[in-house]
């Protein structure tokens, strides 16, 4: 079965923090995703990876960042949280090519509280 | 402008019964269409995939339907269990598959005994 996991599901910081949000997955996947979701919103992608090193802004990238160092993990980078990215955070992966591609598989999410 | 709308915005159910959730998208050029159930506090989690060429695909109760053409899709659900509570989102990919996913705000589902 394909897991993806992330670093934590539940996450209380303080205005002003750096927040570091982990995920990694086991599939061998090219492609990761982060998304945030928001009542009435649905799913909004902020950055997208498809190789190591290698990343691609999303619809919503402003205040986050994000590293990919190996293939299997992709960080999210709040640099300094702030009230109004009070949200539910999910990590996504899937193959780059082909109708393998078609397939995203998500990790459970991190719900962050910025207080 | 690429956009997924899914009807209705919820839905209350007796346990046993049958619904259809309707996914109304106005993406190009469509690549795939998805289903993915999302139990609260869960990820999502995928229910069937369709490419252009498919019109129906069945995943034990739930059986998803896409009309290319009026670019509508549902979303059946056989004799409603409890656990199928949970919100359900459509999601249409436009173009090269795996980025570029167009999501619909998701139907919330609730099945009462």
């Amino acid at each position: 079965d394909v897991k993806v996991t992330q670093s934590s599901r539940y996450l209380v910081k303080r205005t002003g923090e750096k927040v570091f949000l982990e995920c990694v997955q086991d599939m061998d996947h090219e492609n990761m995703f982060w998304y945030r979701q928001d009542p009435g919103l649905g799913l909004r992608l902020i950055y997208f990876s498809y190789d190591v090193k290698m990343k691609e802004k999303g619809d919503i990238p402003e205040g986050y960042s994000v590293s990919r160092e190996k293939k299997e993990r992709f960080s999210l980078i709040l640099e300094s949280a702030s009230t109004n990215q009070t949200s539910m955070y999910l990590c996504a992966s899937s193959f780059r090519q082909g109708i393998l591609s078609y397939e995203q598989y998500f990790g459970p999410g991190t719900r962050l509280t910025v207080t | 402008k690429n956009q997924v709308e899914q009807s209705p915005q919820s839905l209350i159910i007796l346990e046993g019964k049958n619904c259809t959730l309707q996914c109304n998208y106005t993406v190009s050029p469509f690549s795939n269409l998805r289903w993915y159930k999302q139990d609260t506090g869960r990820g999502p989690v995928s229910l069937t995939i369709m490419t252009f060429s498919e019109n129906t695909k069945s995943n034990g109760r739930y059986t998803a339907t896409l009309d290319a053409d009026t670019k509508q899709s549902s979303l059946h659900i056989t004799a409603s269990q409890l656990s199928d509570s949970a919100s359900y989102i459509c999601v249409v990919s436009e173009g090269q598959a795996g980025t570029a996913l167009i999501f619909g705000k998701g139907t919330t589902l609730s099945v009462s005994s």
